[in-house]
Formats: structure tokens, C-alpha cells, sequence
């Protein structure tokens, strides 16, 4: 049972470029989020979903785009990547819209 | 706008000295608030959620409680095994506030 698995674990990136972060999971949860870690800033919610074809925002959006076709991926995209973006990105899932099972992290650079 | 604080920002006790870690929280409407730890390079990891103010969980060493402002998490006669970053968020609805953490070193 591998649970939230996030890939991949690190990248770096030029100041523009895009890329996807991956989210899977195999428990059959409907909540699924993703946050971003900075130091001295504490978790942040970037978008979340509540179940296959539902996202909502959270509190930093901006730059950052997400869907859901399926109850097991969530895929994060950085549309335009900036050095703001450099942060180390967690994706969670849980039951009853609550986080409860965490990944390990994607940690992206942005120079 | 809903605000968690976590004192104090780092904690370093000896083995076997018991302490407690802070959680204050300013959220409309409190759901649930929750406890993780976290391992360096990891994510975080669930502890407890605690729905309403007198509730009390327990997990080892670990016991979280809750008032109407703030939550403690209280480690009793801790190992070096219990050295982490412990995290604690308040969920008003489909959205986590996390505090910024409390990092806790058990020495032997």
C-alpha cells in the first residue's frame, strides 16, 4: 500500500518554464490538496478537490493550476515557473474533506 | 482571517523531561483541529484531530488537548525518537491553517 505518492522528489527549474508535479494516491479518498512549505511561513494551502471533476482555491493560487479526472491523481501545474515558486510542495488526501495522509514532497528550485 | 500560532519556535529537552508545546488559533467556525509530526525530508504525518473544546487524545507519550483558543500538546518522559517538528492547523472548513511549527530535540 504505498498511500500519497508524489513525483518527482526534486527539480530544478529555469524562471519560465512549466512542468507538472504528480499526486497519486491508492486509498480511494475524495479530498485530495496540495500545499507549499517555506521556511518560516508554515504550510499553505495552494488548491484542493473535493472529489473527480471538483477544485476549489486556496489561499496561494495564483500561478498554479490543477484538475481532477480521476479519484486517484491530482496533478499540480506551474504554468509559468518564477524563483517565488522555490519551495518544497506537499500533496495530501484524507476523508470527510480533512488532510490526513501526506506525501513525501516534491522540493523545486526555480532560478 | 483564521490564525495559528505555535510556541515556542523550538524546544530542547533532555530525555525523560516531560514539557508541552502551544497552539493558538483565531477561526470562525472550528472544525477540528489537528496535530501532525513531522520528520525532516518528509511530509507530515497525522497525530490527532480534537473536534471540541475539553476533548483529549492520546497516542505513546503524546496527549493533545483543547480549549475554546488553544490546543496543547504535552509529551511526557520523551525519547530521542520523539525529536520532530510538530505541526498543529485548524480547519474551519476544506481548509487546513498550519501554525509554524514547534521543533523539538530529545536529547539522550
Amino acid at each position: 500500500n504505498a498511500g500519497v505518492t508524489q513525483t518527482p522528489k526534486f527539480q530544478v527549474l529555469k524562471t519560465g518554464q512549466s512542468m507538472t508535479l504528480q499526486c497519486a494516491q491508492d486509498m480511494n479518498h475524495e479530498y485530495m490538496s496540495w500545499y507549499r512549505q517555506d521556511p518560516g511561513m508554515g504550510l499553505r494551502l495552494i488548491h484542493y478537490s473535493v472529489g473527480a471533476g471538483i477544485t476549489d482555491q486556496g489561499e496561494v493560487p495564483n500561478g498554479y493550476n490543477v484538475s481532477r479526472s480521476t479519484t486517484e491523481d491530482f496533478p499540480l501545474r506551474l504554468l509559468s515557473a518564477a524563483p517565488s515558486q522555490t519551495s518544497v510542495y506537499f500533496c495530501a488526501t484524507g476523508v470527510s474533506n480533512q488532510p490526513q495522509h501526506f506525501g513525501d514532497g516534491t522540493r523545486l528550485s526555480i532560478l | 482571517e483564521d490564525q495559528v500560532t505555535q510556541s515556542p519556535e523550538a524546544l530542547r529537552l533532555q530525555e525523560g523531561e516531560s514539557s508541552s508545546l502551544n497552539c493558538s488559533y483565531t477561526v470562525s467556525g472550528l472544525r477540528g483541529l489537528f496535530w501532525y509530526r513531522q520528520d525532516p525530508g518528509k511530509g507530515p504525518e497525522f497525530l490527532f484531530t480534537l473536534y471540541s473544546a475539553g476533548e483529549e487524545k492520546e497516542k505513546e507519550r503524546l496527549k493533545a488537548t483543547l480549549t475554546k483558543k488553544e490546543s496543547f500538546l504535552h509529551i511526557t518522559a520523551p525519547k530521542p525518537e520523539d525529536s520532530a517538528t510538530y505541526l498543529c492547523a485548524s480547519d474551519a472548513g476544506n481548509k487546513l491553517t498550519f501554525g509554524g511549527g514547534t521543533r523539538v530535540l530529545v536529547k539522550p
